[in-house]
């Protein structure tokens, strides 16, 4: 069983629709968690940052945190198609220098369509 | 455009040979690390240096080997090579606040025949 399990998709949603991305884990040490956007070709580039549990909201972002249940989410409004990307979750156990040695999710490939 | 470089951006070579990724960090970031991207592993991380010295090793084979030069730029080997090499290499690097980010280059994508 992998450390961090997420749907790979493809999901494909109209634009304008509100598009809700999940990641599930396994190690409870994990205290920050990630959500890295890549489209095609191109490098990870993150998008959300949140430590331990709760939401944070980023323009039409918002990221959900749910350690007890080990669950956490990206919730995408008003998606546009210039959202169609990949999507990854990632996460670390805590702030030392190690803290970097991200584990990702498989990503979830989204498509909205105009 | 995230500031890291990384060459060659496609390598096609046959099994059993050896090739070198090359990457540039952000300027400023003392730490570069290496990623690969399979369809049926996703993205796994491989090896961190930090100001030209390890610090911490992943799920990397024994037979990959990197290192980081004095002017922080970074190169991973890959020998004897096997099909199932073939991945997309990232590499990645941070600054020395730590807030999580890690700046992705475009990747090499390695093709082994």
């Amino acid at each position: 069983q992998k450390e961090v399990e997420q749907d790979p998709g493809p999901l494909s949603v109209p634009e304008g629709a509100i598009v809700s991305l999940n990641c599930t884990y396994s190690n409870s040490a994990f205290q920050y968690f990630m959500w890295y956007r890549q489209y095609s070709r191109k490098g990870p580039e993150l998008l959300m940052y949140t430590y331990s549990s709760g939401n944070k909201e980023d323009g039409r972002f918002t990221a959900q945190v749910d350690k007890s249940s080990k669950y956490i989410s990206l919730f995408i409004r008003d998606s546009q198609p210039s959202d169609s990307a990949t999507y990854l979750c990632a996460m670390t156990p805590g702030s030392s220098g190690s803290a970097r040695q991200l584990t990702f999710g498989s990503g979830t490939q989204l498509t909205v369509l105009p | 455009d995230s500031g890291v470089t990384q060459t060659p951006k496609h390598l096609i070579t046959a099994t059993g040979q050896r090739v070198t990724l090359r990457c540039s960090p952000r300027s400023g970031d003392l730490s570069v690390y290496w990623y690969q991207q399979s369809l049926d592993q996703g993205l796994q991380f491989l090896i961190q240096y930090y100001n030209g010295e390890e610090r911490a090793k992943g799920n990397i084979l024994e037979r990959f080997s990197a290192q980081q030069f004095p002017d922080l730029h970074s190169e991973l080997n890959l020998s004897s090579l096997e099909l199932g090499d073939s991945a997309l290499y990232f590499c990645a690097s941070s600054g020395a606040v730590n807030t999580g980010e890690l700046f992705f280059g475009e990747g090499s994508r390695l093709t082994v025949l």
